[in-house]
């Protein structure tokens, strides 16, 4: 079946980096774009951006811009997901879901915890 | 910057019909999805393009759009379908959230 499985949760310090990592199985793996999206503790959802697997082209939000970096690496059929400069504010749940009609499926969601 | 505007919450007793709405400025020209989440869960994609179904989920869950409205209705609405509901859209190739309503059975 169609599956986005997340890599476990992290802990980091203010001004440190994360890199989260989404693997894709059951499907063509170049077909479908693959977005990101972040829930606050308690919050809503707020889209992060998005990747062509297949040429690797991104887009982001104009909020992350410089901050976030998305690749993928088609010979695991995994995306990666880097945010740097990380602020206690970037303390999150954070999804992968792939594009197809909407976002269908979500990966499980990787926590992100940042404190000094 | 675009936005969606959702009622925090929207109460309904079993076997009702609950509508939940999102709000944007000519939102009814864009396509609309809608997600339900539960407690400690990933999101799962309920409608599409407006009013289209995935397929597993129950016809009583419904989708409809128009002018800056779009509307998520769930008929003979069950203690399970209790979750938050967000609505998404697109704008100048950014998605956009709404905020969430939280749909209580009671």
């Amino acid at each position: 079946q169609v599956q986005l499985v997340q890599s476990g949760a992290e802990v980091k310090k203010p001004g440190a980096s994360v890199k989260l990592s989404c693997k894709a199985s059951g499907y063509n793996f170049d077909n479908y774009y693959v977005h990101w999206v972040r829930q606050a503790p308690g919050q809503g959802l707020e889209w992060m951006g998005m990747i062509n697997p297949s040429g690797g082209e991104t887009r982001y939000t104009q909020k992350l811009q410089g901050r976030v970096t998305m690749t993928r690496d088609t010979s695991t059929t995994t995306v990666y997901m880097e945010l740097s400069s990380l602020t206690s504010e970037d303390t999150a749940v954070y999804f992968c879901a792939r594009a197809r009609h909407g976002f269908d499926p979500w990966g499980q969601g990787t926590l992100v915890s940042v404190s000094s | 910057s675009y936005e969606l505007t959702q009622a925090p919450s929207v109460s309904v007793s079993p076997g009702q019909t609950a509508s939940i709405t999102c709000f944007g400025d000519k939102l009814g020209n864009k396509y609309v999805s809608w997600y339900q989440q539960k407690p400690g869960q990933s999101p799962v994609l309920v409608i599409y393009q407006h009013s289209r179904r995935p397929s597993g989920i129950p016809e009583r869950i419904s989708g409809s759009s128009s002018g800056n409205t779009a509307t998520l209705t769930i008929r003979g609405t069950q203690t399970m379908d209790e979750a938050d509901y967000f609505c998404l859209a697109w704008d100048n190739d950014t998605a956009i959230f709404g905020g969430g309503t939280k749909l209580t059975v009671l």
